[in-house]
């Protein structure tokens, strides 16, 4: 069973505006949740990350909400730009930040000019 | 700061052959972990290692695959004999130490034929 669902397979949105990801989770142990961003043929590179005790976290355009009752949390990149375009995927973690990662399939971001 | 390093990139073999893969973690991180990717889905947990002890091995096919962290630094990952359902991409990834993000090697695409 998934554990980590990204449902979107893909998204597109125009440059300069707003992409949101959307991820979802049922284990309740999980208690650190990342975002990892991922070119062709190149491995995932880290994006932001959230434990499960804030609701927010935010580093540049990018902001991480994680609603902890629903077992939501979404990405947030403002403003989206030509270089945004990429696989992203949603990873959580238990075991106090010391587990492997648990993947969603990821959201495959494409913005337009 | 170098980053994760991996070998070979690409690596094609026939069914029931043998292979290996090579990872160089970054330097001073502790714990280092092996994910497989098949294509469309998001990587999956095969090992953890802390230093040179196995911390997580459950989702290991441990009939076929096995792997060793000689020493707290580098690691091979080998799998034999291979089978067709072993093509993936095989990452190797390291974090200083626990809630802090991983970081991923450019990856080794295998294909089995």
């Amino acid at each position: 069973d998934q554990q980590v669902k990204q449902n979107s397979p893909s998204l597109s949105v125009q440059e300069g505006r707003i992409s949101i990801l959307n991820c979802d989770y049922t284990n309740s142990m999980f208690d650190y949740f990342l975002w990892y961003k991922k070119y062709p043929a190149e491995g995932p590179t880290f994006l932001i990350s959230i434990s499960s005790i804030k609701d927010k976290n935010e580093d540049g355009r990018f902001t991480v909400f994680l609603n902890k009752s629903a077992k939501h949390l979404s990405l947030h990149i403002v403003p989206s730009q030509p270089g945004d375009s990429a696989v992203y995927f949603c990873a959580a973690q238990g075991g106090g930040g010391a587990d492997g990662l648990t993947f969603g399939k990821g959201t495959h971001l494409i913005i337009q000019p | 700061e170098a980053g994760v390093a991996q070998s070979p990139r690409y690596k094609i073999i026939e069914k029931r052959q043998s292979v290996a893969f090579w990872c160089n973690p970054i330097s001073g991180h502790a714990t280092l972990y092996w994910y497989q990717q098949i294509l469309g889905q998001g990587p999956k947990l095969l090992i953890q290692f802390q230093n040179n002890g196995v911390v997580d091995d459950s989702q290991l096919p441990k009939d076929r695959f096995s792997a060793e962290r000689l020493k707290g630094v580098d690691s091979t990952l080998k799998i034999q004999p291979a089978k067709l359902e072993d093509s993936a991409v095989y990452l190797c990834a390291s974090s200083l130490r626990d809630l802090q993000a991983q970081f991923f090697g450019p990856g080794t695409r295998l294909t089995v034929l």
